[in-house]
């Protein structure tokens, strides 16, 4: 699976959208942009995926450049639950692969208000 | 969304002595489910994977003989700790999906801490 770097730690103001950035370019064509995020001693929280398209659910939007090496996760309305580290992860959709993922370091998200 | 349930949240045990920890999917049936390890300040290991009905898969440097893995049904999965010692002290997370691609979903963790 590809290798995503993430900035360590980002600040964002209640209310305002954050806007989390990963880079990821060496993804391959099969291969899916993932976001997970983890509060402190919790497990881990899917938040959204996506292959080429912008992605929205009703916890934040995905946009993918067309080129498909970076992309940004958008939380529209950050509050204070906000708060936790974010992981971009890639990995292959295969049939039969289950979803064993491979985390990196991650975004300290945390909003202040 | 699905759910994932693990028991206990935390476990305290002496050095020595084998913890067991539950991992259940509450509404759907899981063939695969995954077992995590996280450090204080560290992001999660993979440290194997569990299929039902059969022996799990362990990432390099686990030892198998430690951390003993069961997926007797398709909702549960149990890690077992043998013989802890205070370097196994960590947060144990389990994972488990509804379909092979699908979004997996993570159960709460378990705090284990060995005296």
């Amino acid at each position: 699976d590809a290798k995503t770097t993430q900035p360590t730690s980002m600040d964002c103001a209640e209310g305002r959208a954050a806007n989390l950035p990963c880079n990821h370019s060496t993804i391959s064509g099969n291969e899916y942009v993932y976001w997970y995020r983890q509060i402190h001693s919790q497990g881990p929280q899917y938040i959204i995926h996506g292959l080429k398209n912008n992605e929205t659910n009703e916890m934040a939007s995905l946009i993918i450049t067309e080129d498909r090496k970076s992309s940004t996760l958008i939380l529209p309305h950050a509050t204070l639950r906000d708060t936790a580290v974010y992981y971009c992860i890639v990995r292959v959709g295969r049939p039969g692969g289950g979803n064993k993922l491979t985390f990196g370091t991650g975004t300290q998200l945390k909003v202040e208000l | 969304g699905a759910v994932v349930s693990q028991h206990p949240s935390w476990v305290i045990c002496k050095s020595g002595t084998s913890v067991k920890i539950e991992c259940r999917s509450l509404d759907f049936q899981a063939t695969t489910m995954f077992w995590y390890r996280q450090f204080p300040k560290q992001s999660l290991m993979l440290m194997a994977t569990s299929n039902e009905g059969s022996k799990a898969t362990y990432e390099q440097g686990v030892e198998k003989d430690k951390f003993l893995i069961n997926h007797a049904s398709l909702t549960l999965s149990t890690l077992t700790v043998t013989s802890a010692h205070p370097e196994d002290s960590s947060f144990y997370i389990c994972s488990a999906s509804r379909q092979p691609d699908g979004e997996a979903f993570f159960g709460q963790g378990t705090r284990l801490t060995v005296v």
